[in-house]
């Protein structure tokens, strides 16, 4: 059974201040995906990871930074919060390749005060 | 803007009945289909995905319908249950790249 882990359930903080959302999976995946989820809005794709080291960035990275230094690790970072970057943070995985399933973790809660 | 368009936001059935949920797009580079399933508290889950070659897949009480013509594809849940309340989305993929892009999601009640 695929399992990705969010560090977080749920985060609050200070405007201004750096966040660390991590994402750990155990099935060997290449690909790493970072989305926030809003209302009405759907996921939008953040950043991903096809290798370590390696990333690309997806449709709002504007404010947001990821790291992979490992294959099964995958970091997004605010750099310095805002109230408009309070969301629902998704992390993804799949095995490299088009067409397969990427397997979600439970999400992370951020609000930014 | 989005590159797929998802209707209705919201929709409320009772028990056996076949909620439907729509989904349009534009990029005609698009060739993937999946829709996810999310329930409360939990990550989106793959439900059913097509590829534009078909004009229907099912799984279960899950059915996909395909128009390529009019780009639009949309789910139907038969005989539904209060088990399938959750909020479902549709998405896209083309060949270029490995990047889903998600339509605005639909929740879906069924009262029991």
């Amino acid at each position: 059974d695929v399992k990705v882990t969010q560090s977080s359930r749920y985060l609050v903080k200070r405007t201004g201040e750096k966040v660390f959302l991590e994402c750990v999976q155990d099935m060997d995946h290449e690909n790493m995906f970072w989305y926030r989820q809003d209302p009405g809005l759907g996921l939008r794709l953040i950043y991903f990871s096809y290798d370590v080291k390696m990333k690309e960035k997806g449709d709002i990275p504007e404010g947001y930074s990821v790291s992979r230094e490992k294959k099964e690790r995958f970091s997004l970072i605010l750099e310095s919060a805002s109230t408009n970057q309070t969301s629902m943070y998704l992390c993804a995985s799949s095995l490299a390749g088009l067409y397969n399933e990427q397997f979600f973790g439970p999400g992370t809660r951020l609000t930014v005060l | 803007q989005q590159q797929v368009k998802q209707s209705p936001q919201s929709l409320i059935v009772q028990k056996g009945g076949i909620p439907i949920i729509n989904c349009a797009y534009e990029n005609t580079a698009f060739d993937y289909f999946p829709w996810y399933q999310q329930f409360p508290g939990k990550g989106p889950a793959l439900l059913i995905a097509i590829r534009p070659d078909v004009s229907e897949k099912k799984e279960g009480r899950f059915t996909i319908s395909f128009n390529k013509s009019a780009k639009q594809f949309s789910l139907h849940i038969m005989d539904s249950q209060p088990g399938d309340s959750a909020t479902y989305f549709c998405a896209a993929l083309g060949a270029a790249g490995n990047k889903l892009t998600f339509g605005g999601g639909t929740r879906v009640l069924v009262k029991p």
